[in-house]
Order: C-alpha cells, then sequence, then structure tokens
C-alpha cells in the first residue's frame, strides 16, 4: 500500500481558498486518491476521489499532475465549519490505511 | 438503515471486562470496516469483512480481539479481558462495492471505549 505524507497541520481564514498537498510518490498504476474529512466525536466523511487530473464536485477540487506522486485537496472559500482533520488516502485495495491527517483550523 | 449505526455510542467498562461493540452496516453494504482512534490520533485498521467472511484479519491488535458478522449486515467487535490501552473511539464503515473505490466508505459516529 502506498504510503501518503501530508502536513500535519494548517491554518487559514475565513474566506480563503486552502490548498493541502499529499505526497505518494510509491502510488501504484490502480491506485485511486481519496480524500476524507472527520470533524471531533464524528467518523470521517468522505469528500473527493480521483485517478489523474482535476476532480470537482460541490465540496472540493482535487488536483492530480501527471506523475500522480502526489495531490492536492483545494478547499475553495473556508468557513469556520471547514475546521477539520483531512485525511488523504491511496490504494485500491479491500483495506484502506489512514495516515494521521492534515489538521486545518479556520480563523474568522 | 440511512447511515451506519455504532451501539453502544459510550461505554465503560472495568479493566479486565469482556464488552461487545455493535456495528449495523447501511443496507445493501457487502463490506464492512472496524478501526480504531486513539485521542488524537490516525486511523487504524482492525478487520475487514466481505460479506460474512473476514479477508483481512491483520489489523487485529491482539488474540484478546475478534470480530463476527452474520447474514452479511451486523457485525460484532469483542475485546476480552480489556485493558486500559484499549481505550479509544472504535469506529465501523460499510461500502456498497468490495473495493471503496468510487464509493467511498461510509462510517458510522463510533463507539467510545473508557477502560477503567
Amino acid at each position: 500500500l502506498a504510503k501518503t505524507t501530508q502536513p500535519i497541520s494548517m491554518d487559514s481564514y475565513e474566506g480563503q481558498e486552502v490548498n493541502i498537498t499529499c505526497s505518494h510518490n510509491n502510488i501504484a498504476t490502480n491506485d485511486y486518491i481519496t480524500w476524507y474529512q472527520q470533524f471531533p466525536s464524528q467518523g470521517p466523511r468522505f469528500i473527493i476521489q480521483g485517478y489523474k487530473t482535476k476532480v470537482t464536485n460541490e465540496v472540493a477540487s482535487l488536483f492530480i499532475p501527471a506523475d500522480r506522486k502526489s495531490s492536492t485537496l483545494s478547499l475553495p472559500r473556508v468557513s469556520l465549519s471547514d475546521t477539520a482533520v483531512y485525511y488523504c488516502l491511496v490504494g485500491e485495495d479491500d483495506k484502506i490505511i489512514f495516515g494521521k491527517g492534515t489538521r486545518l483550523h479556520i480563523l474568522p | 438503515g440511512a447511515g451506519v449505526s455504532q451501539s453502544p455510542s459510550n461505554k465503560v467498562t472495568e479493566k479486565g471486562k469482556d464488552v461487545e461493540l455493535r456495528c449495523d452496516p447501511i443496507s445493501g453494504h457487502t463490506a464492512l470496516y472496524w478501526y480504531r482512534q486513539s485521542l488524537g490520533q490516525g486511523l487504524e485498521f482492525l478487520i475487514y469483512f466481505q460479506g460474512n467472511s473476514a479477508p483481512d484479519k491483520s489489523g487485529l491488535p491482539s488474540d484478546r480481539f475478534s470480530a463476527e458478522r452474520t447474514g452479511g449486515s451486523v457485525s460484532t467487535l469483542t475485546i476480552q479481558r480489556t485493558q486500559q490501552e484499549d481505550s479509544a473511539v472504535y469506529l465501523c464503515a460499510s461500502s456498497l462495492a468490495p473495493s471503496a473505490l468510487d464509493y467511498g466508505y461510509t462510517f458510522g459516529s463510533g463507539t467510545r471505549l473508557t477502560v477503567v
């Protein structure tokens, strides 16, 4: 399973665009990249998934360069309610491993 | 049901006692996963079910931990002779497909286990 590396924590302000980058240097050909969001006292929630180039949904965008060794989750115009832990996951196995995630703190 | 349901939401038990944690996945989801999350930490994979069988039990931390799933639906995680280091939030997730691709996991809210 490909290991992921992402920043431990980030701070930003309301209304800003936030980009969280994840490194996955040994990603396999069949691996997809998935991001989850976790609020305190809740289980993680699926945000977005992609394989290459760019994926966008109503919540976020996911940018994946051609070599797929990294990916960037982009949150447009964040609000205080976006304060959470964000996990980058890589894999196509049945057992997807969660790292420690990025703790995003949005300031007013 | 509409989501993944876990019970109890909180459990306080004495060291050495056995506990059972229950997970009721989304109806029709064939895959079911158990994770453990200690305070401020990431998620630790425990076990995965496809239907009633568990192809991967590699994450179970010791032989005090066991899990079963019946009828392709409800799963029970049992911890025998609980220890203080077992204190954590136990999260259950289910997925429509054998792989979590395309659909991702849907998580329950977890059971917070405290061993005193």
